[in-house]
C-alpha cells in the first residue's frame, strides 16, 4: 500500500514569511496527526484529526499555526508568520485502528 | 501530562553485540508503548510495540520488556548489524495506538562493523 505522502520535502523561508505543508494520508485512515521534530529531539504532537474533526490541538501554537483537514482526507499545516524557532521537520502520520504510519517529513529552515 | 525519558542518547556497539535502550514514563495510565526507528531523511518507522497487559514481546532479534510497577520499558537488539544504525525513539500513550503519542528524546545507535 502507498505510504503517507508529504510535500514539499524541503522549504527555506525568511522569518515573518508564511509557509504551508501538505499531507496525504494512507487511504482509509481516519486519524491524521501533525508532529514537529526539532533537531536532536523526539517528535512532538501538534494536532490530531479524526476524520475532519480536531481531537487534540493543545500543543499547537494557535497564534501562528493553523491546520485543516477538509473532507477528512488531505491536510494542510500553515505557519504565519514564521519564527526562527520554527525550524524543524514537520511530520505527518496517519492511523487506522493500530499503529501510526509516518510520512518522510518536510524540513523547514527559517532564516 | 505524560513525560518520557530515554537513555542513553548515543550508543556505540560492535557488530554482533547486543544493544539496550531504556525509557521511563510518568503517567501510570499509559498502556501502549511503541518503539520507532528513524533513518536519516525518513520518518519514524514502528519496529515493535507492547501493551501494558504484557511483560515482554519478541520479534526475531528485537525484544521489548515492560515493568509497569517501575514505569519503565526497554528495547533489546541482539546480534546487531550495521543496518541497525539509526535513531531509535520510545513513546507512550493512553489507550490504543491511535491516541496521542509522547516520545522520548531518542537514542542514536551506531553499529561498528
Amino acid at each position: 500500500e502507498a505510504g503517507v505522502a508529504q510535500s514539499p520535502r524541503y522549504k527555506i523561508i525568511e522569518k515573518r514569511q508564511s509557509v504551508a505543508f501538505w499531507c496525504n494520508p494512507i487511504s482509509g485512515h481516519a486519524t491524521l496527526y501533525w508532529y514537529q521534530q526539532i533537531l536532536g529531539q523526539g517528535p512532538k504532537l501538534l494536532i490530531q484529526f479524526q476524520n475532519n474533526g480536531v481531537v487534540d490541538d493543545s500543543q499547537l501554537p494557535k497564534d501562528r499555526f493553523s491546520a485543516e483537514r477538509l473532507k477528512g482526507v488531505d491536510s494542510t499545516l500553515k505557519i504565519q508568520p514564521a519564527k526562527l524557532e520554527d525550524s524543524a521537520v514537520y511530520l505527518c502520520a496517519s492511523s487506522g485502528f493500530n499503529e501510526q504510519f509516518f510520512g518522510p517529513g518536510t524540513r523547514l529552515t527559517v532564516l | 501530562g505524560e513525560n518520557v525519558e530515554q537513555h542513553p542518547s548515543t550508543l556505540s556497539v560492535q557488530e554482533g553485540d547486543s544493544a539496550v535502550i531504556k525509557c521511563t514514563y510518568s503517567d501510570s495510565a499509559s498502556n501502549y508503548f511503541p518503539w520507532y526507528k528513524q533513518e536519516l531523511g525518513k520518518g519514524p518507522q514502528l519496529i515493535i510495540d507492547i501493551r501494558s497487559n504484557v511483560g515482554e514481546k519478541k520479534d526475531q532479534r528485537i525484544a521489548v520488556t515492560l515493568n509497569k510497577t517501575a514505569k519503565h520499558f526497554s528495547l533489546h537488539i541482539t546480534e546487531t548489524q550495521p543496518e541497525d544504525s539509526a535513531v531509535y525513539f520510545c513513546a507512550a500513550s493512553i489507550g490504543n495506538a491511535g491516541n496521542m503519542l509522547t516520545f522520548g528524546g531518542g537514542t542514536r545507535l551506531m553499529v561498528k562493523p
